[in-house]
């Protein structure tokens, strides 16, 4: 079964660029969608945006001018990078399959995920 | 953007049954998801699709979705379901994925 593991620097500079990376095991990043969601200390869960098999990728738009997600076939992983980071980007971060399915309507369809990383907690503080 | 309303909290004691509410705008015409986390974890998909359970979770979790409200239902309650609950959709018209504000299952 498809497993997830997030990782990278627990500690951002404020105004740096925040690195994350997401390994997928039991498949592979060219079947799926992917997924990026954070949630911040004693919040609520926060989608960043996703990335499909081809590439295309969609954001949130409250993060779209500083976020991208991208797909490295090579190393089975996806990756987030979110710029000029602030203390109010300090969140777990997740990563996700993002399952495409379509209703009994070929034109309709929905997203949802399904497995998750367990979470990698990024701190941002100078 | 589309917006997805929850109580803070819902109460409910061993054995009865807990419903957990999702409010939004014509939500029926939305496949709704349901995710349960506890602390320290990562969310864990409950209910898709309304009303569809992944293998390996109770039948005791159900889901219902009618005009402008969804639900997650909760069965025979134990101290185990306590934990955060979320509601998600995806909005065509932004291709946007949505969370609700969770909602804190409390088991008396």
């Amino acid at each position: 079964q498809v497993q997830l593991q997030e990782s990278g620097p627990g500690l951002v500079r404020p105004s740096e660029t925040l690195s994350l990376s997401c390994t997928v095991s039991g498949g592979s990043v060219s079947d799926d969608y992917w997924a990026w969601i954070r949630q911040p200390p004693g919040k609520g869960l926060e989608w960043i945006g996703y990335i499909s098999y081809t590439g295309r990728t969609n954001y949130n738009p409250s993060l779209k001018s500083r976020v991208t997600v991208s797909l490295d076939t090579s190393k089975n992983q996806l990756s987030l990078k979110l710029n000029s980071v602030t203390a109010t980007d300090t969140a777990v971060y997740y990563c996700a399959r993002n399952i495409k399915a379509w209703t009994r309507d070929p034109s309709n369809y929905y997203y949802y995920m399904d497995v998750w990383g367990k979470g990698t907690t990024v701190t941002v503080s100078s | 953007s589309y917006v997805l309303t929850q109580p803070p909290s819902v109460s409910v004691a061993p054995g009865q049954t807990a419903s957990i509410t999702c409010g939004g705008n014509n939500i029926d015409t939305k496949s709704v998801h349901w995710y349960q986390q506890k602390p320290g974890q990562a969310p864990v998909l409950v209910v898709f699709d309304d009303t569809e359970r992944p293998s390996g979770i109770p039948e005791r979790l159900s889901g219902s979705n009618s005009g402008n409200t969804a639900t997650l239902t909760i069965g025979r309650v134990e101290a185990g379901d306590e934990a955060d609950y979320y509601c998600q959709v995806w909005d065509r018209s932004s291709d946007i994925q949505v969370f609700g504000g969770g909602t804190k299952l409390i088991v008396l």
